[in-house]
Protein backbone atom coordinates (compact mmCIF):
# COMPACT_ATOMS: atom_id res chain seq x y z
CA UNK A 1 0.00 0.00 0.00
CA UNK A 2 0.92 3.54 -0.21
CA UNK A 3 3.28 4.29 2.24
CA UNK A 4 5.30 8.38 3.29
CA UNK A 5 8.94 8.04 4.70
CA UNK A 6 9.96 11.09 6.78
CA UNK A 7 13.36 11.54 7.02
CA UNK A 8 15.22 12.07 9.32
CA UNK A 9 13.47 10.56 12.26
CA UNK A 10 14.65 12.62 14.32
CA UNK A 11 17.07 15.60 14.38
CA UNK A 12 18.93 17.59 16.88
CA UNK A 13 20.23 20.98 16.05
CA UNK A 14 21.46 24.33 17.41
CA UNK A 15 19.21 27.19 17.45
CA UNK A 16 19.85 29.32 14.68
CA UNK A 17 20.52 26.90 12.12
CA UNK A 18 18.32 26.20 9.53
CA UNK A 19 16.56 22.41 9.21
CA UNK A 20 15.65 20.35 6.05
CA UNK A 21 13.72 17.50 6.02
CA UNK A 22 11.97 15.44 3.32
CA UNK A 23 8.90 13.48 2.69
CA UNK A 24 9.14 10.20 -0.52
CA UNK A 25 6.58 8.28 -1.15
CA UNK A 26 6.63 5.28 -4.11
CA UNK A 27 3.25 6.14 -5.39
CA UNK A 28 2.92 9.96 -6.75
CA UNK A 29 0.38 12.43 -4.43
CA UNK A 30 -1.53 15.12 -5.64
CA UNK A 31 -1.28 17.27 -2.61
CA UNK A 32 1.11 17.59 0.37
CA UNK A 33 0.76 18.85 3.68
CA UNK A 34 3.00 19.46 6.58
CA UNK A 35 1.84 19.37 10.01
CA UNK A 36 3.61 19.99 13.14
CA UNK A 37 2.69 18.58 16.51
CA UNK A 38 3.45 19.83 19.70
CA UNK A 39 3.54 17.02 22.99
CA UNK A 40 0.41 17.02 24.62
CA UNK A 41 -1.60 18.51 21.06
CA UNK A 42 -2.78 17.80 18.05
CA UNK A 43 -1.40 18.64 14.85
CA UNK A 44 -1.33 21.64 13.12
CA UNK A 45 -1.67 22.42 9.47
CA UNK A 46 1.48 24.32 8.51
CA UNK A 47 1.58 24.43 4.76
CA UNK A 48 -0.48 22.71 2.20
CA UNK A 49 0.93 22.35 -1.20
CA UNK A 50 -1.55 21.54 -4.07
CA UNK A 51 0.58 21.96 -7.51
CA UNK A 52 4.20 20.20 -8.40
CA UNK A 53 6.79 22.25 -8.46
CA UNK A 54 5.23 24.55 -5.99
CA UNK A 55 6.56 26.55 -3.12
CA UNK A 56 4.82 27.82 -0.45
CA UNK A 57 5.97 29.84 2.39
CA UNK A 58 4.69 30.38 6.05
CA UNK A 59 6.93 32.92 7.98
CA UNK A 60 10.35 30.96 8.47
CA UNK A 61 9.20 27.83 6.74
CA UNK A 62 9.07 26.95 3.17
CA UNK A 63 7.66 23.74 1.37
CA UNK A 64 8.33 22.36 -1.46
CA UNK A 65 5.78 19.70 -3.85
CA UNK A 66 8.79 17.84 -5.67
CA UNK A 67 8.47 18.30 -9.52
CA UNK A 68 8.09 13.89 -9.29
CA UNK A 69 5.40 14.30 -6.95
CA UNK A 70 7.02 11.43 -5.13
CA UNK A 71 8.35 13.81 -2.52
CA UNK A 72 8.02 17.22 -0.48
CA UNK A 73 10.63 19.30 1.50
CA UNK A 74 10.12 21.32 4.42
CA UNK A 75 12.71 23.88 5.52
CA UNK A 76 12.75 26.06 8.77
CA UNK A 77 14.97 28.74 8.39
CA UNK A 78 16.91 30.16 11.32
CA UNK A 79 15.38 27.70 14.03
CA UNK A 80 14.32 28.71 17.31
CA UNK A 81 13.29 26.77 20.63
CA UNK A 82 9.09 27.12 19.88
CA UNK A 83 10.08 24.97 16.71
CA UNK A 84 10.57 22.18 19.00
CA UNK A 85 8.12 19.31 17.84
CA UNK A 86 7.02 16.46 15.23
CA UNK A 87 7.03 17.32 11.89
CA UNK A 88 4.60 15.39 9.41
CA UNK A 89 3.85 15.24 5.83
CA UNK A 90 0.16 14.12 4.68
CA UNK A 91 -1.02 13.07 1.24
CA UNK A 92 -4.36 11.61 0.07
CA UNK A 93 -4.79 8.13 -0.68
CA UNK A 94 -5.54 6.58 -4.04
CA UNK A 95 -8.77 5.48 -2.69
CA UNK A 96 -9.95 8.72 -2.59
CA UNK A 97 -9.18 12.29 -1.96
CA UNK A 98 -10.66 12.75 1.74
CA UNK A 99 -8.58 9.80 3.03
CA UNK A 100 -5.11 11.14 3.88
CA UNK A 101 -2.19 9.01 5.14
CA UNK A 102 0.72 10.45 7.29
CA UNK A 103 4.41 9.89 7.64
CA UNK A 104 5.96 8.67 10.34
CA UNK A 105 7.25 11.82 11.44
CA UNK A 106 10.37 13.30 12.15
CA UNK A 107 11.29 14.57 15.20
CA UNK A 108 13.00 18.20 15.61
CA UNK A 109 15.01 19.08 18.89
CA UNK A 110 16.69 22.65 19.06
CA UNK A 111 19.29 23.41 21.61
CA UNK A 112 19.52 26.99 22.79
CA UNK B 1 -12.55 31.13 17.29
CA UNK B 2 -13.68 27.86 18.55
CA UNK B 3 -11.42 25.18 17.25
CA UNK B 4 -11.90 20.94 17.46
CA UNK B 5 -12.73 19.74 21.18
CA UNK B 6 -12.30 16.75 22.64
CA UNK B 7 -13.21 15.00 25.81
CA UNK B 8 -11.85 13.40 28.15
CA UNK B 9 -8.58 14.64 27.54
CA UNK B 10 -7.29 11.45 29.36
CA UNK B 11 -9.04 8.59 30.03
CA UNK B 12 -8.07 5.30 32.18
CA UNK B 13 -10.00 2.30 31.88
CA UNK B 14 -9.94 -1.57 32.78
CA UNK B 15 -9.12 -4.11 30.11
CA UNK B 16 -12.63 -5.31 29.22
CA UNK B 17 -14.66 -1.91 29.97
CA UNK B 18 -15.93 -0.08 27.50
CA UNK B 19 -15.41 3.97 26.75
CA UNK B 20 -16.87 6.55 24.66
CA UNK B 21 -14.73 9.38 23.27
CA UNK B 22 -16.14 12.81 22.00
CA UNK B 23 -15.62 15.38 19.11
CA UNK B 24 -16.94 18.57 18.79
CA UNK B 25 -15.69 19.38 15.20
CA UNK B 26 -15.49 23.42 13.98
CA UNK B 27 -18.93 24.74 13.48
CA UNK B 28 -19.73 24.65 10.03
CA UNK B 29 -16.81 21.68 9.09
CA UNK B 30 -18.76 19.13 7.31
CA UNK B 31 -15.89 16.57 7.52
CA UNK B 32 -14.88 15.21 10.74
CA UNK B 33 -12.23 12.66 10.89
CA UNK B 34 -11.29 10.18 13.73
CA UNK B 35 -7.51 8.75 13.85
CA UNK B 36 -5.81 6.61 16.08
CA UNK B 37 -2.03 7.86 17.20
CA UNK B 38 0.23 5.20 18.70
CA UNK B 39 3.47 5.72 21.10
CA UNK B 40 5.71 7.68 18.58
CA UNK B 41 3.69 6.56 15.87
CA UNK B 42 2.37 8.37 12.45
CA UNK B 43 -1.13 8.91 12.14
CA UNK B 44 -3.73 6.05 11.74
CA UNK B 45 -6.88 6.66 9.56
CA UNK B 46 -9.69 5.06 11.62
CA UNK B 47 -13.45 6.89 10.20
CA UNK B 48 -14.42 9.35 8.29
CA UNK B 49 -17.97 11.61 8.02
CA UNK B 50 -18.88 13.56 5.40
CA UNK B 51 -22.48 15.17 5.76
CA UNK B 52 -25.53 13.17 5.47
CA UNK B 53 -23.38 10.53 3.93
CA UNK B 54 -22.59 6.83 4.78
CA UNK B 55 -19.29 7.42 6.53
CA UNK B 56 -15.85 5.36 5.39
CA UNK B 57 -15.45 2.69 8.17
CA UNK B 58 -12.90 1.22 6.30
CA UNK B 59 -10.00 2.23 9.01
CA UNK B 60 -11.82 0.40 12.38
CA UNK B 61 -8.99 -2.31 13.50
CA UNK B 62 -12.58 -4.49 14.58
CA UNK B 63 -15.76 -4.36 14.87
CA UNK B 64 -15.47 -3.65 18.84
CA UNK B 65 -14.75 -0.23 17.08
CA UNK B 66 -17.74 2.17 16.09
CA UNK B 67 -18.54 5.50 15.51
CA UNK B 68 -21.62 7.88 14.93
CA UNK B 69 -21.83 11.37 14.41
CA UNK B 70 -25.01 13.08 15.56
CA UNK B 71 -27.08 15.88 13.61
CA UNK B 72 -23.53 16.13 11.63
CA UNK B 73 -21.85 17.77 14.19
CA UNK B 74 -20.68 15.71 17.61
CA UNK B 75 -19.40 12.79 16.85
CA UNK B 76 -18.39 9.70 19.42
CA UNK B 77 -16.23 7.60 19.04
CA UNK B 78 -16.80 3.38 21.19
CA UNK B 79 -14.91 1.40 22.18
CA UNK B 80 -15.85 -1.93 23.15
CA UNK B 81 -14.04 -4.48 25.59
CA UNK B 82 -11.44 -2.67 25.60
CA UNK B 83 -8.01 -4.54 25.24
CA UNK B 84 -4.10 -3.20 26.58
CA UNK B 85 -3.22 -2.86 22.52
CA UNK B 86 -6.14 0.23 22.45
CA UNK B 87 -4.20 2.40 24.31
CA UNK B 88 -3.04 5.40 22.23
CA UNK B 89 -4.31 8.96 21.75
CA UNK B 90 -7.12 9.50 19.40
CA UNK B 91 -7.45 12.41 17.37
CA UNK B 92 -10.17 13.70 16.36
CA UNK B 93 -10.04 16.42 12.91
CA UNK B 94 -12.53 18.29 11.21
CA UNK B 95 -12.37 19.89 7.74
CA UNK B 96 -14.70 22.21 5.26
CA UNK B 97 -13.86 20.82 2.52
CA UNK B 98 -12.66 18.61 0.02
CA UNK B 99 -8.73 20.41 -0.20
CA UNK B 100 -8.00 18.11 2.74
CA UNK B 101 -6.81 20.76 4.97
CA UNK B 102 -7.81 19.03 8.34
CA UNK B 103 -7.86 20.71 11.81
CA UNK B 104 -7.03 18.69 14.60
CA UNK B 105 -8.44 18.55 18.09
CA UNK B 106 -5.91 17.75 21.15
CA UNK B 107 -6.61 14.56 21.62
CA UNK B 108 -7.91 11.91 23.80
CA UNK B 109 -5.02 9.60 25.86
CA UNK B 110 -6.68 6.39 26.26
CA UNK B 111 -4.65 3.98 28.84
CA UNK B 112 -6.13 1.19 28.66
CA UNK B 113 -4.86 -0.86 32.16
Amino acid sequence: GQQLNQSPQSMFIQEGEDVSMNCTSSSIFNTWLWYKQDPGEGPVLLIALYKAGELTSNGRLTAQFGITRKDSFLNISASIPSDVGIYFCAGPTTSGTYKYIFGTGTRLKVLA
Amino acid sequence: GAGVSQSPSNKVTEKGKDVELRCDPISGHTALYWYRQSLGQGLEFLIYFQGNSAPDKSGLPSDRFSAERTGGSVSTLTIQRTQQEDSAVYLCASSSGLAGEQYFGPGTRLTVT
